[in-house]
């Protein structure tokens, strides 16, 4: 089936530090590739997504580049803000067979920035 | 303007008890989900319905049993509550069929603690 793997958490860093946060999936045929963010206390907000093969989805800052090749979407900001600190979720969805539109997560990685 | 509503946001009660949550959305969508999130932060699908017929559901107890009066609304019944059903539930919605583009909305969450 289908699954999708994050990099373990927790990841700490300083204000303006690069972040990477590495996801990795399988699926058969062509997913679609979602960045959900939870901040403390909410629910899931969509952060940016990728529908096809070499989409590069961005917003706030963040961007990540839908690599079918490596079956990656890695998550990326240039210089993050203490605001930035929540969970990131990694997740798709499979158009294909009997899904019906359900999302596949990731495990969640715990961000937390320092000022 | 909330778009995915969901009641009550905290539900605190004992075992063998039965409760439900609601969840409504003034999206305009056809399809709404419920996925379940333990103390791990783990995000998994339990239901869908889509235009009020059940389409996905996964492997819950028949302890859980959801209803979808209409396409705006999804509640969640859960009978004889058991310690390992204290989580957090999520509500979610999206436009499948051709109006379709993947992003599912969250709500924010009920929080359920089974003591």
């Amino acid at each position: 089936g289908d699954s999708v793997t994050q990099m373990e958490g927790p990841v700490t860093l300083s204000e303006e530090a690069f972040l990477t946060i590495n996801c990795t999936y399988t699926a058969t045929g062509y997913p679609s590739l979602f960045w959900y963010v939870q901040y403390p206390g909410e629910g899931l907000q969509l952060l940016l997504k990728a529908t096809k093969a070499d989409d590069k989805g961005s917003n706030k800052g963040f961007e990540a580049t839908y690599r079918k090749e490596t079956t990656s979407f890695h998550l990326e900001k240039g210089s993050v803000q203490v605001s930035d600190s929540a969970v990131y979720f990694c997740a798709l969805i499979n158009a294909g067979g009997t899904s019906y539109g359900k999302l596949t997560f990731g495990q969640g990685t715990i961000l937390t920035v320092h000022p | 303007d909330t778009a995915v509503s969901q009641t009550p946001k905290y539900l605190v009660t004992q075992m063998g008890n039965d409760k439900s949550i609601k969840c409504e959305q003034n999206l305009g969508h056809d399809t709404m989900y419920w996925y379940k999130q333990d103390s791990k932060k783990f995000l998994k699908i339990m239901f869908s319905y889509n235009n009020k017929e059940l389409i996905i559901n996964e492997t819950v107890p028949n302890r859980f049993s959801p209803k979808s009066p209409d396409k705006a609304h999804l509640n969640l019944h859960i009978n004889s509550l058991e310690l390992g059903d204290s989580a957090v539930y999520f509500c979610a919605s999206g436009a499948r069929g051709a109006t379709s583009t993947d992003t599912q909305y969250f709500g924010p969450g009920t929080r359920l603690t089974v003591l």
